[in-house]
């Protein structure tokens, strides 16, 4: 089965430090890759897909997410925090013949301190 | 445009109950997928309907039910409510014909005692 590893529970960070989040996968095949976010009260928002092509995947709000396939990961970047990211960060994936069912990860709390 | 709605949003039953939660998707979308997340966990795939029909299952059991209408709306059915049912309920929706990405709703809190 299908599974995702997120290797934080909770990370602690001051404003304008770099963020980085691990996320692994178990799958040895191809697999679209996205990143969540849920801010505090919100719902799920996407921050970025990778389906294909350039392994290096820019989203919203300043985050990147880098695909190696051969160390199965797809981590997620950003260079400079800011209190508005506080949030909790999920890492799911989908079989290129599963589409619709989304494996999340068990999602990492970030707290960035102003 | 309006995003994923779900109702309610709390909702607290007694074990052995039935509950019916709703979602009513993006508009454009067709195609409506329910998760299950307990708290301190990430969301786990119940089930996705299109035209109609289950379309996929996770590994839930048949208290689980749901049901979509011709206008793309759906319905999440758990009877027999345990416990371990509590959890925050999501709805996401997404097109069948250009698929991958899915937009959640803002989840429906339930709370079995």
């Amino acid at each position: 089965a299908q599974s995702v590893s997120q290797h934080n529970h909770h990370v602690i960070l001051s404003e304008a430090a770099s963020l980085e989040l691990g996320c692994n996968y178990s799958y040895g095949g191809t697999v679209n890759l996205f990143w969540y976010v849920q801010y505090p009260g919100q719902h799920l928002q996407l921050l970025l897909k990778y389906f294909s092509g350039d392994p290096l995947v820019k989203g919203i709000k300043g985050f990147e997410a880098e695909f190696i396939k051969s160390k199965f990961s797809f981590n997620l970047r950003k260079p400079s925090v800011q209190w508005s990211d506080t949030a909790e960060y999920f890492c799911a994936v989908t079989l290129p013949l599963d589409d619709y069912k989304l494996s999340f990860g068990a999602g990492t709390t970030v707290t960035v301190r102003a | 445009d309006a995003g994923v709605t779900q109702s309610p949003t709390h909702l607290i039953k007694t074990r052995g109950q039935q509950v019916t939660l709703r979602c009513s998707p993006k508009s454009g979308h067709d195609t409506v997928s329910w998760y299950q997340q307990a708290l301190g966990q990430g969301p786990q795939f119940i089930f996705q309907y299109y035209e109609e029909e289950e379309r996929q299952r996770g590994n839930f059991p048949d208290r689980f039910s749901g049901h979509q209408f011709p206008n793309y709306s759906s319905e999440l059915n758990v009877n027999a409510l345990l416990l371990g049912d509590s959890a925050l309920y999501l709805c996401a929706s997404s097109n069948w014909a250009y698929g991958e990405t899915q937009y959640f709703g803002p989840g429906t809190r339930l709370l079995v005692l």
